[in-house]
Parts: structure tokens; sequence; C-alpha cells
């Protein structure tokens, strides 16, 4: 069964770091791109960051860039982003996401999200 | 960044409608656009790729068309399953976007 199930989120005060984990079952995980998809009730769905498949390549949203760096663990079939430096913005659920087969950059497969919530 | 405007933000219909949902490009994005369905609580689902590809697996009522700056969802026949809000995607440039989502209610 093809699923992806994230770790990780938590209640954090601002300036705090936080590491989310994905991990990956049911396909070839080091044949695809990956992503993280954040969403807010306010600001709706954002994607966040990507890493290619090998790793080598990774791209980010302007308002993380600098601050959160994602990876991957390919021989444990496993998708982080590491957060640093966390404000209220980035508050929000945070869902790891497939590049699919066809289009790298949509998303064919996610995760059930995880809550991060910053607060002082 | 290609800022993505989805009209209407809500749609209320009826079982067996036909409703259509308009996604707008603030420039051309060739046909790069997906479709998600999200409900809530859940994590959004890929129903269509490249504007009018539907993703194996989702029911023939679902379309999609369009190009260049504007691309529309359509649902056939609205079913009871099909009540939940809807976004667009574009993928022709990082940061990849979204639209605001169109809440599709009874």
């Amino acid at each position: 069964q093809v699923q992806l199930v994230e770790s990780g989120g938590g209640v954090v005060q601002p300036g705090e770091s936080l590491r989310l984990s994905c991990a990956a079952a049911g396909f070839i995980f080091s044949q695809f791109g990956m992503h993280w998809v954040r969403q807010t009730p306010g600001k709706g769905l954002e994607w966040v960051a990507f890493i290619s498949y090998h790793g080598s390549n990774q791209y980010y949203v302007d308002s993380v860039r600098g601050r959160f760096t994602i990876s991957r663990d390919n021989s444990q079939n496993t998708l982080s982003l590491q957060m640093n430096r966390l404000s209220d913005d980035d508050t929000a659920v945070y869902y790891c996401a497939k590049g699919s087969v066809v289009v790298p950059d949509a998303f064919d497969i996610w995760g059930q999200g995880t809550m991060v919530i910053v607060s002082s | 960044d290609v800022q993505l405007t989805q009209s209407p933000s809500t749609l209320s219909a009826s079982i067996g409608d036909r409703v259509t949902i308009t996604c707008r490009a603030s420039q051309s994005i060739r046909d790069w656009l997906a479709w998600y369905q999200q409900k809530p609580g859940k994590a959004p689902k890929f129903l269509i790729y490249k504007a009018s590809t539907v993703e194996s697996g989702v029911p023939s009522r679902f379309s999609g068309s369009g190009s260049g700056t504007e691309f529309t969802l359509t649902i056939s026949s609205l079913q009871p399953d099909d009540f939940a809000t809807y976004y667009c995607q574009q993928y022709e440039s990082y940061p990849l976007t979204f639209g605001g989502g169109t809440k599709l209610e009874i």
C-alpha cells in the first residue's frame, strides 16, 4: 500500500527548531522527487520545499529559504524537514507529498499531515 | 511568482448538477496545471494534471480544460462524495503555487 506518514510536529516557541520526518512505503522512494506542503486556515495550501530523487537538488519558497532544510535518506525511505528560527507564520499542518510519475511537481500521494504550532 | 485566482470561492449546488470552477493564472502557465479535492481533516487528493488529464482512478465525471491563463474544472453530475474544497496548482515554475480554493457545498 502506497503511503506517507509524517511525524515530529508539536508546539514550539518562536525562534526554536523542529524536525519533521516522513516515512514512505509501497513505492520505490529513491525514484521520486518529494515535497513538503503546508496548510493554514488563513493562507490555504502553500508549497514549502522540493528535493530531487537523488537529493542533489532542493528548492524552497522564499519565506523559508535559509531557515528550513529538506533532506532525504533513500536507504531508510525517509524524507525530513529541518525547521529553524520558527515564527508564528510557520504555524500550519505540514504534509509530505510525492511527486507524480508523469509530473514531478504535482503531488499524487500525500501523508496525513503533522501539526506545527509556533506560539509563545 | 505565479498567482492563481479561483472563482467562485464558494459554490452551492445539488446532486446531479453540472458545476464548473475557474482558475486564472497571473501569467501563462501553458497547460501545467493540476487540480485537487480536499475534504475536511484530510489531505488533498490528486485529480487532474496537465490541465485536462484525469488521474487514474478518478471518476470520469471530473474533467479539466484550458491553457495559458484560464482553466476550468467541471464535474458533470454531482455526487454526494463530491462536496469538498477544490484547489488548482501550477507547476510551470517555482515557487509552485495553489489557488485559494473553491468550497463546493450542498
